[in-house]
């Protein structure tokens, strides 16, 4: 079985630009999770979406919106990067709505400038 | 909101010695727990997790971990490290609401362990 690929692996971008990043999950998953990590908040969950549908939000501003489609692949945006938002950005699977075991991409490490 | 604190920060041992992370949380009701690793370079990989029944669960590469609900605590514990052991350790919890959904996962800050040969 395929893992969870990330696209792309690296990315540099202005700030005031606007980024997206595709995640496809394993085949079979229906839950796609997307995460923040950098070395000073560590991990932090951004959104997750089930069969098409947000269910969770985190703490992040408006700036960040994602979507998935009928194939399960999920796409995250983000608009007027700011230098702040330089991280590595994880999107993981599962098979469960009910927060079952999660598989985690290599990440999209995005940098801002 | 739910936290996960992990009280080690940096962590290093000699090979062969045993090994024990602390994780606490903090939330009342029912969570999922989990145990991830991050290899340098490499991507998070699960090591466990707990939903439900024995409250000592086994992992993958000889990890183990022991859920203490009283304690709220799911330390991660392994009797004999190898130095391929070295790694970024972060121990993660996921609220489960009464009405079956789940929240996103909330980790820790993680650990850093060092092994020296």
């Amino acid at each position: 079985k395929a893992g969870v690929t990330q696209t792309p692996r690296y990315l540099i971008k202005t700030r005031g630009q606007q980024v997206t990043l595709s995640c496809s999950p394993i085949s079979g998953h229906r839950s796609v999770s997307w995460y923040q990590q950098t070395p000073g908040q560590g991990l932090q969950f951004l959104f997750e979406y089930f069969s098409e549908t947000q269910r969770n939000k985190g703490n992040f501003p408006g700036r960040f919106s994602g979507r998935q489609f009928s194939n399960s692949r999920s796409e995250m945006n983000v608009s007027t990067l700011e230098l702040g938002d330089s991280a590595l950005y994880l999107c993981a699977s599962s098979d469960s709505d009910r927060g079952g075991g999660y598989t985690f991409g290599s990440g999209t490490r995005l940098t801002v400038v | 909101a739910q936290s996960v604190s992990q009280h080690n920060h940096h962590v290093i041992l000699s090979e062969a010695a045993s090994l024990e992370l602390g994780c606490n949380y903090s939330y009342g009701g029912t969570v999922n727990l989990f145990w991830y690793v991050q290899y340098p370079g490499q991507h998070l990989q699960l090591l466990l997790k707990y939903f439900s029944g024995d409250p000592l669960v086994k992992g993958i590469k000889g990890f183990e971990a022991e859920f203490i609900k009283s304690k709220f605590s799911f330390n991660l514990r392994k009797p004999s490290v190898q130095w391929s052991d070295t790694a970024e350790y972060f121990c993660a919890v996921i609220p489960m609401y009464s009405g079956g959904g789940a929240d996103g996962l909330t980790f820790g800050k993680g650990t850093h362990l060092i092994i020296q040969p």
